[in-house]
């Protein structure tokens, strides 16, 4: 275990469903970072929370919604998704302020059918 | 924009012999790191170097910034089958509340026994 927990790590969701990945960090960062991970592809940056405050949303399309009730817990919400967002979403933390390594979770394996 | 490239893309090489891998990158930055990631799982944190330092060690590695070359490199000594790995850098331009970092295509190594 890292300290960043994501939840569920596989999942499966036809394109009508609506699904939320949860991730949890109880190391007292402040930021909180959602990446996806295709094949073949670098990992994408997709939104950016510092204290609970959105600093970055990539241009990522409406059908994925992120929520950060607090700095411990991030969410990202999906619905009507296609099939070419079936990813690897990774979830990441830091300590916000200043240079510093990022900590990552396991990752939510996602298949959109 | 994509940021780093990491060079070769993939690396195969015996037990026992050192690994090397290259990332270059496109514009000014804070710091660089160095991530592993093992088949299908979250990334780990390896090392930071920041702008103004040109070498870094860690065990068993060593990295290396080159500024003016806008280029990075890792070398693993004395690899063992335990590092078979995707490596990636990742850069963080700075500048902003929270470090954000842009990461790279990867580098996948296998050691073979």
């Amino acid at each position: 275990e890292t300290g960043v927990t994501q939840t569920p790590r596989h999942l499966v969701m036809g394109m009508t469903n609506k699904k939320s990945l949860k991730c949890e960090q109880h190391l007292g960062h402040n930021a909180m970072y959602w990446y996806k991970q295709s094949a073949k592809k670098p990992l994408e940056l997709m939104f950016v929370y510092n204290f609970k405050e959105q600093t970055e949303n990539n241009s990522v399309p409406s059908r994925f919604s992120p929520e950060c009730p607090n700095s411990s817990h991030l969410f990202l919400h999906l619905h009507t998704l296609q099939p070419e967002d079936s990813a690897l979403y990774l979830c990441a933390s830091s300590p916000g302020r200043g240079p510093a390594g990022y900590t990552f979770g396991s990752g939510t394996r996602l298949t959109v059918v | 924009s994509q940021q780093g490239e990491e060079d070769p893309q993939a690396l195969s090489i015996q037990e026992g012999e050192n690994a090397t891998m290259n990332c270059s990158y496109k514009t000014s930055i804070n710091n660089l790191q160095w991530y592993r990631q093992n088949s299908g799982r979250g990334l780990v944190h390896l090392i930071l170097i920041r702008s103004n330092e040109r070498e870094k060690h860690s065990g068993r590695l060593r990295v290396t910034l080159d500024t003016s070359k806008k280029s990075s490199s890792l070398l693993i000594t004395a690899s063992r089958a335990a590092d078979t790995a995707s490596y990636f850098c990742a850069t963080d331009a700075g500048g902003g509340a929270t470090n954000k970092l842009i990461f790279g295509t990867g580098t996948l190594l296998a050691v073979q026994p």
